[in-house]
């Protein structure tokens, strides 16, 4: 199977702290997404970063990768009760440009 | 900014009932794409589309589902006979390329619900 795993599967913080999310995938990549979905509704894009780069920031957002374990990580920093959604990792792969999907990760986070 | 647009938000429909999924990709884009997700379970691909032709398509799209670029604009997904199972949030999405640097760029999803 391509696909990705996400670890934690929910994360609960209060407002301000920071929030880890981590991802896993099993094949060679092209690149490596990081998508929010808010309870029901459309997967907004975040970050997207090349499998040539290691790490790349957007405001508040960090996001890491290690081709050499397969893995990713996004930071939310200083996170705000709005961060609360789900997260999704998605890699491309392939020449057709699709993307396989992590399992998502919940995140809440406590005013 | 520009984006993908996709109708209806929410769809009902009787089991063993045709549907069709519309969307409209962003305007300069040239590859296009349906995803599915299951409630409360990950995204899944179904199907690739670039050139008026498929490009690739997953186990999920069988025979019942079909898609079209019947204008400049807009394109559809259609399954011919829908089941329960086929209950899911459908999300288009557009690229303008397929290479490393592309981000996929998503619709809101309609909601399909076969009773």
């Amino acid at each position: 199977s391509q696909q990705g795993e996400e670890d934690p599967q929910a994360l609960s913080i209060q407002e301000g702290e920071n929030a880890t999310m981590n991802c896993s995938y099993k094949t060679s990549i092209n690149n490596l997404q990081w998508y929010r979905q808010n309870s029901g509704r459309g997967l907004v894009h975040l970050i997207l970063i090349r499998s040539n780069e290691r790490e790349k920031h957007s405001g508040r957002l960090r996001v890491t990768l290690d081709t050499s374990k397969k893995s990713s990580s996004l930071l939310i920093t200083a996170s705000r009760a709005a961060d609360t959604a789900s997260y999704f990792c998605a890699h491309g792969s392939g020449n057709t440009g699709k993307l396989i999907f992590g399992q998502g990760t919940t995140l809440q986070v406590k005013p | 900014e520009p984006e993908v647009t996709q109708t209806p938000s929410h769809q009902v429909t009787q089991m063993g009932q045709e549907v069709i999924l519309r969307c409209v990709p962003i305007s300069n884009h040239l590859y296009f794409y349906w995803y599915r997700q299951i409630l409360g379970q990950k995204v899944e691909f179904l199907v690739s589309f670039y050139n008026n032709e498929i490009s690739e398509k997953s186990e999920i799209f069988d025979d019942q589902f079909s898609v079209e670029r019947p204008d400049g604009s807009n394109f559809t997904l259609k399954i011919r006979s829908t089941k329960l199972e086929d209950s899911a949030m459908y999300f288009c999405a557009s690229t303008w390329g397929r290479q490393a640097n592309t981000e996929a760029f998503f619709g809101q999803g309609t909601r399909l619900t076969v009773v």
